[in-house]
Order: C-alpha cells, then structure tokens, then sequence
C-alpha cells in the first residue's frame, strides 16, 4: 500500500513567482492537511480538506490557497513567493479527523 | 491559544530509557499525537493517544492523562538511529478546529554511543 506521496521533493524559486505543491493521501483517506515547517520548529497548519471542501484555515495570507480534487488528491499554491515562504511543506493524510494522520516526505521549498 | 510545551533538547546513551514529556493547554482535545523526525525528513508516526493510560509498541511507549493535559513518550533500549526530533501534537475537536494538529516544537534527541 502506497502511503502519502508529494511532489515535487524539492523546488527553488525566485521571489515573486507562484509555486504549485501536489499530495496524493493514502489511499480511502479523505481528509488532507497541509503543514509549514521552519527550521527548529514544528509543524505549523495551513490548511485541512475533507472530502473536497476546506475544513479550516491557519494563520496564514491570502497568498496560500488550496483545494482537494474528487479522487482526494490535494495542490498547496503559494503566489508572490517571499524569502520567508522557504520551509519544508508538509501533507497529512487521515481517514477522518479523529484517526491516525501520516505524513508524506515533504517537499523542500527555497526561494532565492 | 493553543500551547504545547516540550524539552528543546534531551540526551541519553545507547541501551538506557528515556521519557520525553509534553504538557498541553489547548481549546479542545481530540487525541494526541507522537512523530519521530530525522534532520531533514518528514514526520514519522509513532503513536496516537485518544484514551487515559499506557500504550506500548515495541522500543516505544506512550502515555496520556487527559485530567493532567500531559503525555510522554518513553524510548527502552535506545539505539543511535533513536538520534532524531520527537514531535508531540494535539489534535483538535472543535467546529472548524476539527481534526487540526498542534504541535510543539520538538526534542531533539541525542543517543551517545
């Protein structure tokens, strides 16, 4: 069984450019979360998704939206990259919000 | 707010026992969450707390008293692979909170040989 898949793993952009991240939860999951992290901290929420509408909204601006498709799979966009955006991105997957989340490998975000 | 507090860091030698604590105040309580985290890597899951009490798989352990807003995650046997960030998160029960993870910030681990 395949668990949750991101691509790309890595991605540098310049500042100013739009950045599209993919997830794909394990399978017969529906809730998709997306995380920032930072380095030395934990995991900050961004978004979640539940069989296709958005089910909460971290603090974060209007420049990250989200949207999960009909086969659960879920795209982070991130427009007007700051320097600040550069973090590990994170994607969480779960059957329902009250069972086990597993996360994908991330993808390793830098803007330059 | 949600506040999760956890050691920064921690340190221990190969084949001793280790318990990492984290204590919560949080706006609802869903569960709580332990992850292994290698430099670089994404989140492991290692377990997941719904009720008071002690569950065990393998080398870990995690225990949960919600009364208390405190859990800890014990490591026996240590091995120098254990060298990571443990991650400890609260998932949230609430409206629009549902299902959302709270993290702290993480222990970093050290196993000396």
């Amino acid at each position: 069984d395949a668990g949750v898949t991101q691509s790309p793993t890595h991605l540098i952009k310049t500042r100013g450019q739009h950045v599209t991240l993919r997830c794909s939860p394990i399978s017969g999951h529906k809730s998709v979360s997306w995380y920032q992290q930072v380095l030395g901290q934990g995991p900050q929420f961004i978004f979640q998704y539940y069989e296709k509408e958005e089910r909460g909204r971290g603090n974060f601006p209007d420049r990250f939206s989200a949207r999960q498709f009909p086969n659960y799979s879920s795209e982070l966009n991130v427009n007007a990259l700051l320097l600040g955006d550069s973090a590990l991105y994170l994607c969480a997957s779960r059957y329902t919000s009250n069972t086990e989340a597993f996360f994908g490998q991330g993808t390793r975000l830098t803007v330059v | 707010g949600q506040n999760i507090d956890q050691p920064t860091e921690m340190t221990a030698t190969e084949g001793a026992i280790v318990q990492i604590n984290c204590t919560y105040q949080t706006s609802g309580f869903n569960g709580l969450f332990w992850y292994q985290q290698h430099a670089g890597e994404a989140p492991t899951f290692l377990s997941y707390n719904v009720l008071d009490g002690l569950e065990e798989k393998g080398r870990f352990s995690s225990f949960l008293s919600r009364s208390k807003g405190y859990s800890y995650l014990l490591l026996k046997e240590l091995q120098m692979k254990d060298s990571a960030s443990y991650l400890c998160a609260v998932s949230l029960d609430r409206g629009s909170t549902l299902g959302r993870l709270y993290f702290g910030r993480g222990t970093q681990l050290t196993v000396w040989p």
